[in-house]
């Protein structure tokens, strides 16, 4: 069984466009990430939402919205996609907020703009 | 706020040579440390993590890590590696208190060679 699961694993959209991916979680886990993987492999989070509740919101473009309808998904939305959108997206769980900072990721979201 | 550097962009080694990966980290007080690895195509993996106690610290896979408060170091070792080690690897820091937020050093892309 998979632990953390993202689709798609692969997304290629055209500038403009609105896109989603979704990240369910098997674990249990009451809190949810989103980080974004540059080019470069740079890894930096985006937010983080503990028992559907928003906790951590870094400074992403607005465009940039997340959902979490149970502490067991995380979805992210984007709208009016750009080229600087173009990363390895991953979503990750850990057991609890405080103080737990074992992370387990997904296998990522490789999107492309064109 | 925490920082991690990775001093080594890439490293290559021989197949059953010992690996020694460098992680350095600015922060006021310990943080929590963690290594991570990722393998081609996947996502993250917790390698090991230390909070308190033993600096010598082991992990998954025949992986172990050393902190040294002096030199603010938490280096990854491993005695022989495999070709399956062909992976990046990304330290991370997270503070003990207030934000729960991890911070990735660069990565290293590690290379193994037969």
């Amino acid at each position: 069984d998979t632990a953390v699961s993202q689709t798609p694993k692969y997304l290629v959209t055209q500038m403009g466009n609105d896109k989603s991916i979704k990240c369910e979680q098997n674990l249990g886990h009451d809190t949810m990430y989103w980080y974004k993987q540059d080019s470069k492999k740079f890894l930096k989070i985006m937010f983080s939402y503990n028992n559907k509740e928003l906790i951590i919101n870094e400074t992403v473009p607005n465009r940039f919205s997340p959902k979490s309808p149970d502490k067991a998904h995380l979805n992210l939305h984007i709208n009016s996609l750009e080229l600087g959108d173009s990363a390895v997206y991953f979503c990750a769980s850990s057991q609890e907020r405080f103080r737990s900072y074992e992370q387990y990721f997904g296998p990522g979201t490789r999107l492309t703009v064109t | 706020a925490q920082s991690v550097t990775q001093p080594d962009i890439h490293i290559t080694v021989s197949e059953g040579a010992s690996l020694e990966l460098r992680c350095n980290y600015s922060y006021g007080a310990t943080p929590y440390l963690f290594w991570y690895v990722q393998s081609p195509g996947q996502g993250l993996q917790l390698l090991l993590k230390y909070f308190s106690g033993d600096t010598l610290v082991q992990g998954i896979k025949g992986f172990e890590a050393e902190f040294k408060r002096s030199q603010s170091s938490f280096n990854l070792r491993k005695p022989s590696v495999h070709w399956s080690d062909a992976a990046e690897y990304f330290c991370a820091v997270a503070p003990e208190w207030g934000d729960y937020k991890l911070s990735f050093g660069a990565g290293t892309t590690v290379t193994v060679r037969a």
